[in-house]
């Protein structure tokens, strides 16, 4: 089946710094990528969609300037959390669903970062 | 507002007794509806899903759902669990799953521990 690759699994990093995950789609091309947040024991939420070429969607309550998102190939995507705070600690997951009459989305494994 | 309620935090059963994991939506058109398994640390492994056709729908390591559109519900069930199913459940609707959208919404999770 189709498989997504999310780097790093972890990242721990200091506050005021900025962090890169990313999103890749192994063996199909993707033109939307989703990018969502766990808390602990919490479900996940969507935060934005992500449109190769253009401009993320974000979603409610999700703050752009923090939460960059690149998506500048088919099967790339990027989310840099900016100036991270140990609030932005989280389970970050991405998804992406084959255009391609396929109709389930595929998860990444996930990252977790942790601020601190 | 599309939502899914799964009503159930934490539930714990017996090793090879039968589970029943419940799952009720609101949608105004016709849902699609996933079913996701999430190790602790992992990404989401898709056990089924229901897009139209038999209510009844059968996924991997033998679980299966059942879609009653009159009672909104998507209930999960396997007839003997094992100890390698303890982990956490995540039922999901597809917004605007038939066009070119693709994100999901997804309940709180039940999470399901396996006594010997």
């Amino acid at each position: 089946g189709a498989v997504v690759s999310q780097h790093p699994s972890w990242v721990i990093c200091k506050s005021g710094t900025s962090v890169k995950i990313e999103c890749r789609s192994l063996d199909f091309q993707a033109t939307t990528m989703f990018w969502y947040r766990q808390f602990p024991k919490q479900s996940l939420m969507l935060m934005a969609t992500s449109n190769e070429g253009s401009k993320a969607t974000y979603e409610q309550g999700v703050e752009k300037d923090k939460f960059l998102i690149n998506h500048a190939s088919l099967t790339l995507s990027t989310l840099t959390v900016t100036s991270a705070h140990p609030e932005d600690s989280s389970f970050y997951i991405c998804s992406a669903r084959n255009p391609q009459g396929v109709t389930e989305a595929f998860f990444g494994q996930g990252t977790r970062l942790t601020v601190v | 507002a599309q939502s899914v309620t799964q009503p159930d935090i934490h539930i714990t059963v017996s090793e090879g007794a039968s589970l029943e994991l419940r799952c009720n939506y609101s949608y105004g058109a016709t849902p699609y509806l996933f079913w996701y398994v999430q190790s602790p640390g992992q990404g989401l492994q898709l056990l089924l899903k229901y897009f139209s056709g038999d209510t009844l729908v059968q996924g991997i390591k033998g679980f299966e759902a059942e879609f009653k559109r009159s009672q909104s519900s998507f209930n999960l069930r396997k007839p003997s669990v094992h100890w390698s199913d303890a982990a956490e459940y995540f039922c999901a609707v597809g917004a605007g799953y038939g066009g070119s959208q693709g994100n999901l919404i997804f309940g709180k999770g039940t999470k399901l521990s396996v006594k010997p």
